[in-house]
């Protein structure tokens, strides 16, 4: 089975500045996926970047980046020069090969960005 | 652009009522999902679809059933509604790494 962690269940940060959003994961399965999605207040989800286990480099997208660490099996988001319209719940996520198509959310962080 | 879409933003049902949400995606994707998300708990798998009538079942398929009888529609149904099935009711299809959410269903049973 596989299992997403989410410490932070929310964090402020001022406009401009970088904030990292913590994940752990847990998985026996050698190959997997990582995902983040953002959640504003409107509710949709939207997919923002994809780690592969096997992908040498740190996954990036914009202002997003993802920290992965394998051994430590952490997955962190880092999000640079924070915008206001940064403010949403953010969701890691992971689909081990072996599940097939199951998607293993967290539990989400709740980001506010500071004007 | 993918797009997802729920016949409702919001429901308000009864405890016993049968309620069907639907959920239509617009490209020929073959993996459909059916999630609920409550605080602090994340999404949730309740059942998936990789093909027409085809179903597996997810993480919490309790008091639920699917139904795809057609490619670009897949439909949740609560046989029976329950007030511990509030929540929020997402749609996602799959292509290849990415899944693609319609804008979610809250459901409010009293």
């Amino acid at each position: 089975a596989q299992k997403i962690t989410q410490t932070q269940p929310g964090m402020f940060v001022q406009e401009k500045e970088a904030v990292t959003l913590d994940c752990t994961y847990d998985t026996s399965d050698p190959s997997y996926g990582l995902f983040w999605y953002k959640q504003p207040s409107s509710g949709e989800m939207i997919f923002l970047i994809y780690q592969g286990s096997y992908d040498q480099q740190n996954a990036t997208e914009g202002r997003y980046s993802l920290n992965f660490q394998k051994a430590r099996k952490s997955a962190n988001l880092v999000i640079s020069a924070s915008q206001l319209g940064d403010s949403a719940m953010y969701f890691c996520a992971m689909r081990a090969d072996n599940a097939g198509n199951m998607l293993t959310f967290g539990g989400g962080t709740r980001l506010m960005v500071k004007p | 652009d993918v797009k997802v879409t729920q016949s409702s933003r919001y429901l308000v049902k009864r405890t016993g009522e049968k309620v069907f949400l639907e959920c239509v995606q617009d490209m020929d994707h073959e993996n459909m999902f059916w999630y609920r998300q409550d605080p602090g708990l994340g999404l949730r798998l309740i059942y998936f679809s990789y093909d027409v009538k085809m179903k597996e079942k997810g993480d919490i398929p309790e008091g639920y059933s699917v139904s795809r009888e057609k490619k670009e529609r897949f439909s949740l149904i609560l046989e029976s509604a329950s007030t511990n099935q509030t929540s929020m009711y997402l749609c996602a299809t799959r292509e290849g790494e990415a899944q693609y959410f319609g804008p979610g269903t809250r459901l409010l049973v009293l």
